[in-house]
């Protein structure tokens, strides 16, 4: 499986935006990005996916670079709900396995 | 939509016993399911790849006589931990995707103490 690296921790106030980063230097033409994130005590949660094009969601946005190799995972205007391990994994078409790394540890501050 | 149940949220069994998880896929069909076990602190970790209809495919280190799997319809898998002991205890979660243009949808969860 393609590997992510994400910071362990990060820190936003609240009300401001946060760009979560994520390296996947490996990936391969047909890997989506997938980004999840885990509240304390609960299951893991969708927030977005994309393959080569930005996307926007509800919840957040996803900034891909032009040559795939790392990604951003934006929340516009960060909650105190929004604290949470944030998980970016890669994952091929189809009905594929997902291998969750250490993820990014997401603090906000009030 | 794509809502995935599962009970019990949480379980206390004595060592030697088993104990049986329902993971449910309330508004879709799911062939595939996927169970993860979670220890404190750490990251989740993919125990099996349930199939509707079929055998389960384990992950290597994940016993499989230990850990049934059983999916026999297109909206249930069920995880029995057979004989747990206390180092079974974790944070069992299962997933199901709607579909390959979705992404996954998780279990809440179900919090497993042997004693």
């Amino acid at each position: 499986d393609a590997k992510t690296t994400q910071p362990n921790s990060m820190e936003s106030n609240e009300e401001e935006p946060v760009h979560l980063p994520c390296n996947h230097s490996t990936i391969s033409g047909t890997d989506y990005i997938h980004w999840y994130r885990q509240l304390p005590s609960q299951g893991p949660e969708y927030v977005i996916h994309g393959l080569t094009s930005n996307v926007n969601n509800r919840m957040a946005s996803l900034a891909i670079a032009e040559d795939r190799k790392s990604s951003t995972l934006i929340l516009h205007r960060a909650t105190l709900r929004d604290a949470a391990v944030y998980y970016c994994i890669l994952s091929p078409t189809g009905n594929e396995k997902l291998t969750f790394g250490t993820g990014t540890r997401l603090t906000i501050i009030p | 939509g794509a809502v995935v149940s599962q009970h019990p949220s949480r379980v206390i069994c004595k060592s030697g016993t088993s104990v049986k998880i329902e993971c449910r896929s309330l508004d879709f069909q799911a062939t595939t399911m996927f169970w993860y076990r979670q220890f404190p602190k750490q990251s989740l970790m993919l125990m099996a790849t349930s199939n509707e209809g079929s055998k389960a495919t384990y992950e290597q280190g994940v016993e499989k006589d230990k850990f049934l799997i059983n999916h026999a319809s297109l909206t249930l898998s069920t995880l029995t931990v057979t004989s747990a002991h206390p180092e079974d205890s974790s944070f069992y979660i299962c997933s199901a995707q709607r579909g390959y243009n979705y992404g996954y949808t998780f279990g809440s969860g179900t919090r497993l103490t042997v004693v």
